[in-house]
């Protein structure tokens, strides 16, 4: 089946260094992949839509600035937390669409935690 | 946009019951309804899905059923088993416009 891979499961930095996430469809190709924030005992939001070739699409309230954003082939995006603080501590989840109308795959996540 | 409500938020049953989640959406062009199992410090696992032209689906001891006229879907699990616990989350999306609900953590007491 279609399987993402996220990486690193758990990371930490101190306090204005930047942190790469990286998000793999193993498998097979992923045009559009979206990056997720997870607070504790929380839903998913929605952080960003990234496509392949383009310039990801923020939602409403995130600093594109900040949450760097590259899908710069059909299997690989990365998210890069720039100049990190604590509040940007979470749980961050990327997943790929399938197409077709066939979903998403999810990542396994990346636990951030700024110090 | 779309909107996804689901209750409830926490359910607790007893090991061989059954557990029901439900939602709601609010844009009826909506066609995809995932239901996601996340389990603690893991990303969400797909464990069953339903399309617009779809009432029920059945997957062993898990069904879930769609009703396009009052726009809610609902999640069963049968025979609950401890390692049913987790945070249940469903969603509903057109085309790449995926939206999910808040999620419902279940218990399964042994």
């Amino acid at each position: 089946g279609a399987v993402v891979s996220q990486h690193p499961s758990w990371v930490i930095c101190k306090s204005g260094t930047s942190v790469k996430i990286e998000c793999r469809s193993l498998d097979f190709q992923a045009t559009t992949m979206f990056w997720y924030r997870q607070f504790p005992k929380q839903s998913l939001m929605l952080m960003a839509t990234s496509n392949e070739g383009s310039k990801a699409t923020y939602e409403q309230g995130v600093e594109k600035d900040k949450f760097l954003i590259n899908h710069a082939s059909l299997t690989l995006s990365t998210l890069t937390v720039t100049s990190a603080h604590p509040e940007d501590s979470s749980f961050y989840i990327c997943s790929a669409s399938l197409g077709g109308g066939y979903g998403y795959t999810f990542g396994s996540g990346t636990r951030l935690t700024v110090v | 946009g779309e909107n996804v409500e689901q209750h409830p938020s926490t359910l607790s049953v007893q090991e061989g019951d059954s557990a029901v989640i439900k939602c709601t959406y609010s844009d009826s062009a909506s066609n995809y309804f995932p239901w996601y199992k996340q389990e603690l410090g893991k990303g969400p696992q797909l464990i069953i899905d339903i399309r617009s032209n779809v009432g029920e689906k059945k997957d062993q001891r898990i069904a879930v059923t769609l009703n396009k006229t009052a726009k809610h879907f609902s999640l069963h699990i049968t025979e609950t088993q401890p390692e049913d616990s987790a945070v249940y989350f469903c969603a509903a999306s057109i085309g790449n416009d995926m939206r999910f609900g808040a999620g419902t953590r279940l218990t399964v007491k042994p």
